[in-house]
């Protein structure tokens, strides 16, 4: 069975441009996260999903940022304008809603570089 | 608030030695706990968790962790450590739902 799948793996971007980042999650999976990795902060989730419907976005870190979940098979985050503190790799992850057993399974990220 | 606090952003170990990966969280409720590996370029993937019963868990790769409450800890061990074990682990907290709170992570050296 296919995993979690995210697109693009590299994004090298311009200051000010606009960066859209795109995960499938794996099919029957109904929970969706979108986790920022840096070397300063470590993990951080940015916001997630029960049934394309967004539960928690406090940690979207400003205006910025947005998520959509359109449809249970596809999520999309966006940058824009993107700005170079934004450099980090973004994971997607899905699991089961109310499994509640934490066992989240992660796309191989979207490595963001933004000069 | 839930955190996790991990002991020591990197630990060395030589090939066949004991590898001890400390964690300590802090939950108002009743935590589940886990632990997750994460090899380079790749994403992470669950080692083990523990959610309620027997506190010594047993995940792959020979890895096993124990709940303790009163010390408000969950250490990651494996008696002998393999090269293919280094990488970065990652210990995390819910309160029973799937918002994972993550520590900053451990990256495993393992000497030949």
């Amino acid at each position: 069975d296919a995993g979690v799948i995210q697109s693009p793996r590299h994004e090298v971007t311009e200051m000010g441009q606009e960066v859209t980042l795109r995960c499938k999650p794996i099919s029957g999976h109904n929970s969706l996260f979108w986790y920022r990795q840096t070397m300063m902060r470590g993990l951080e989730l940015l916001i997630y999903f029960n049934n394309n419907v967004p539960i928690d976005d406090s940690g979207m870190p400003e205006d910025r940022f947005s998520a959509k979940m359109p449809n249970a098979s596809f999520s999309t985050l966006k940058i824009q304008p993107s700005e170079p503190r934004d450099s980090a790799v973004y994971f997607c992850a899905s699991c089961p809603v109310g499994q509640g057993t934490g066992e989240l399974f992660f796309g191989e990220g979207s490595r963001l570089t933004v000069l | 608030a839930q955190s996790v606090t991990q002991l020591g952003s990197h630990v060395s170990v030589s090939e066949g030695a004991l590898v001890l990966l400390r964690c300590n969280y802090s939950s108002s409720v009743p935590p589940y706990l886990f632990w997750y590996v994460q090899y380079p370029n790749q994403g992470l993937q669950l080692l083990l968790k523990y959610t309620t019963g027997a506190t010594l868990v047993k995940g792959i790769n020979g890895f096993e962790a124990e709940f303790k409450k009163s010390e408000t800890s969950f250490h990651l061990t494996k008696p002998s450590a393999h090269m293919s074990d280094a990488a970065e682990y990652f210990c995390a907290v819910s309160d029973k739902g799937n918002k994972l709170v993550f520590g900053a992570g451990t990256i495993l050296r393992v000497k030949s």
